[in-house]
């Protein structure tokens, strides 16, 4: 079956541009995860959902960021005005249920010029 | 939110059993140990999960002891293609499911 996918796999924008990453999850898998990577270092948290509810947003850095899941399967993460800070792997996980094993996707290599 | 401490970097020889131990003193009640491995330019994929005592799978056994401030994920015979960073990890329904991800153990396998 298919796993999880992310589009796009690179993303390239100016500073102070609008951008949407894309996550499809699993089918059937009730939980999903957004998390920021760079390198060197473990994922970091953002935010993640069970069916369409967004359960926790704690780790978006700060309000240019946001997500949803409208329909509880494809998820789009949002960072408004992008900044060079911003620059990093974007990771989309999911699960069958919270608490279960992630699968992760092929992530969003996002570079802010 | 429990913490996790491993070690920054391992190496081990092919045929060896590696064993990496992560501390996690503040676990809560209902938190979970979980272990991913992720190899360069790919997202991390899960390796076993325990909540106390002993678990093995096909590829790796977790060490739990009884109080749980700690774990050990066992590695036998490891091969060059086990070359990759392992996470330790602790969460449960206390943290809402939230992980926090450290830099990992970066293992390194020597032919």
């Amino acid at each position: 079956g298919a796993g999880v996918s992310q589009s796009p796999r690179y993303k390239v924008t100016k500073r102070g541009q609008d951008v949407a990453l894309r996550c499809d999850p699993i089918s059937g898998h009730v939980s999903l995860y957004w998390y920021r990577q760079a390198l060197g270092q473990g994922p970091e948290f953002l935010t993640y959902f069970n069916y369409e509810a967004q359960q926790d947003k704690s780790g978006l850095p700060n309000d240019r960021f946001s997500a949803e899941r409208p329909e509880g399967s494809i998820s789009t993460l949002t960072i408004q005005r992008t900044e060079q800070r911003d620059s990093a792997m974007y990771r989309c996980a999911s699960s069958l249920s919270e608490g279960d094993e992630q699968f992760f996707g092929p992530g969003t290599r996002l570079t802010v010029l | 939110l429990a913490k996790t401490t491993q070690p920054i970097s391992m190496d081990s020889y092919e045929g060896q059993e590696v064993n990496i131990t992560c501390s996690h003193n503040n676990i809560a009640t209902n938190d979970y140990i979980t272990w991913y491995q992720q190899f360069p330019s790919q997202g991390p994929r899960f390796i076993i999960q325990g909540y106390k005592t002993k678990v093995t799978n096909e590829v790796a056994s977790l060490f739990i002891p009884a109080d749980r401030k700690s774990s050990t994920l066992s590695l036998p015979r490891v091969s060059l293609s086990d070359t990759a960073v392992y996470y330790c990890l602790v969460g449960g329904w206390d943290s809402n499911y939230q992980l926090i991800w450290g830099a990992g153990t970066k293992l390194i396998i020597k032919p």
